[in-house]
């Protein structure tokens, strides 16, 4: 039974940084994409990213570019997102999720994780 | 980017009812559609991929189909369980979108 905890949230001020981790129980950790989603109540859900299973590929929303980083140490079955320079519209909770494949193209989300609340603010 | 957008937003039904989610994107997606449920305070749940394909362990009350841009979420004999809030995704192209999400209530 593959299980996905995410942690490293908390409250923070605008323009500083924080690291949120997401630790995977269960096989086959390093054969799989990973995806961060995110969940405002405002904006619903939007993704934020996916970094395929050997971390040579990332893809990245928009708004997120050039702040956000995606890493992972399939050594330690973890999966990590640097966010820089946060703003107040980052405030949402974060989820990890395990793609059904690789982390290419065309793959569903197989298993989340129960998400973690960033709040961005002074 | 694509857009995904649901009808209704909300929905009232008697426990016993059959309802109907619709979930259409901007440009064609051939199948690359999936739904979930989520209740308050918790994860979304995968329900369907490939618009028809149920995960695992999803009842078979849930039912799925489309194709290119229209889509429909089914579910058959609400239980007290199944009121929650539904939301359809494309996993067709970068960035990954989500319809607005539509929410079964109580009636």
């Amino acid at each position: 039974q593959v299980q996905l905890v995410e942690s490293g949230g908390g409250v923070v001020q605008p323009g500083r940084s924080l690291r949120l981790s997401c630790a995977v129980s269960g096989s086959g950790f390093s054969t799989y994409g990973m995806h961060w989603v995110r969940q405002t109540p405002g904006k619903g859900l939007e993704w934020v990213g996916v970094i395929s299973y050997d971390g040579t590929n990332k893809y990245y929303v928009e708004s997120v570019k050039g702040r956000f980083t995606m890493s992972r140490d399939n050594s330690k079955n973890t999966l990590y997102l640097e966010m820089n320079s946060l703003r107040v519209d980052d405030t949402a909770v974060y989820y990890c999720a395990q793609a059904s494949g690789y982390g290419f193209f065309t793959e569903f989300f197989q298993h989340w994780g129960q998400g973690t609340l960033v709040t961005v603010s002074s | 980017d694509i857009q995904m957008t649901q009808s209704p937003s909300s929905l009232s039904a008697s426990v016993g009812d059959s309802v109907t989610i619709t979930c259409r994107a901007s440009q064609g997606i051939t199948n690359y559609l999936a739904w979930f449920q989520q209740k308050p305070g918790k994860a979304p749940k995968s329900l369907i991929y490939a618009a028809s394909r149920l995960h695992s362990g999803v009842p078979s009350k849930f039912s799925g189909s489309g194709s290119g841009t229209e889509f429909t979420l089914t579910i058959s004999s609400l239980q007290p369980e199944d009121f929650a809030t539904y939301y359809c995704q494309q996993y067709n192209s970068y960035p990954y979108t989500f319809g607005q999400g539509t929410k079964l209530e109580i009636k």
